[in-house]
C-alpha cells in the first residue's frame, strides 16, 4: 500500500513566519503535487513535480515555492505566511501515466494568525 | 473557462442506492475520476473512466458520456460507512486535474 506521510497534522502561525510543510512519501513514484482545500472550492494545484530537482507552477503558486531535492520527498514553503493561506494542505503522489490515480496524505490544517 | 459541477450536498438511506452526478466543460477530456474522503481524512481513490459506458466496481459503479459531458457514481446497498465527500475531477487536454467542489454525502438509518 502506498504511503503519503505528512509531517504535521496542524499547525499554527503567525504572519510573516517562514513555513515548511513536508511531504514523504514511500513508492517510489515519480510524480508529486502539492493542493490546498477550501469549503466550497475543488482542489487547487500550488506546486507539482516530475522528477527530482523538477518543479512546475500550478494554478495558484503565488507565495508559496517547492523543494525536490530527493525522490521521496516534496516540501512546500510559505515565504511569508499570511492570513489567506489559512487552509488544509493535502500532498499526493502518483506514478508516470495519464491513468495513474492520486494516491493522498491525511493533510496539515494550517491556521495563520 | 473550465468547469466541473457536483451537488454540494445529498442525504440517503442506509440500504438504498444514490447517484451523484457530475457535469463537466474542460479544454479537451483525458479521464475523469472519482475520489471518496471521508471527514479528516486522505482522499481516496475509487474509479477511471475514459471511454463511454459503466465500469462496476462492488457496490460502486461510475458512468462516463463524453459527448454529453456527464459522469454518475452509483452507490448501491448504502452503508453508514460511505458517508463521506465524493470529488469528481477531469483531466483536461494538457493532462491537468481540474476538480468539482465535492458532493457531501449523508447516510441516514
Amino acid at each position: 500500500d502506498v504511503k503519503v506521510t505528512q509531517s504535521s497534522r496542524y499547525l499554527v502561525k503567525r504572519t510573516g513566519e517562514k513555513v515548511f510543510l513536508e511531504c514523504v512519501q514511500d513508492m517510489d513514484h515519480e510524480n508529486m503535487f502539492w493542493y490546498r482545500q477550501d469549503p466550497g472550492l475543488g482542489l487547487r494545484l500550488i506546486y507539482f513535480s516530475y522528477d527530482v530537482k523538477m518543479k512546475e507552477k500550478g494554478d495558484i503558486p503565488e507565495g508559496y515555492s517547492v523543494s525536490r531535492e530527493k525522490k521521496e520527498r516534496f516540501s512546500l514553503i510559505l515565504e511569508s505566511a499570511s492570513t489567506n493561506q489559512t487552509s488544509m494542505y493535502l500532498c499526493a503522489s502518483s506514478l508516470k501515466g495519464e491513468t495513474s490515480p492520486l494516491h493522498f496524505g491525511n493533510g496539515t490544517r494550517l491556521t495563520v494568525t | 473557462g473550465q468547469n466541473i459541477d457536483q451537488p454540494t450536498e445529498m442525504t440517503a438511506t442506509e440500504g438504498a442506492i444514490v447517484q451523484i452526478n457530475c457535469t463537466y466543460q474542460t479544454s479537451g477530456f483525458n479521464g475523469l475520476f472519482w475520489y471518496q474522503q471521508h471527514a479528516g481524512e486522505a482522499p481516496t481513490f475509487l474509479s477511471y473512466n475514459v471511454l463511454d459506458g459503466l465500469e462496476e466496481k462492488g457496490r460502486f459503479s461510475s458512468f462516463l458520456s463524453r459527448s454529453k459531458g456527464y459522469s454518475y457514481l452509483l452507490l448501491k446497498e448504502l452503508q453508514m460507512k460511505d458517508s463521506a465527500s465524493y470529488l469528481c475531477a477531469v483531466k483536461d487536454s494538457n493532462y491537468q486535474l481540474i476538480w468539482g467542489a465535492g458532493t457531501k454525502l449523508i447516510i441516514k438509518p
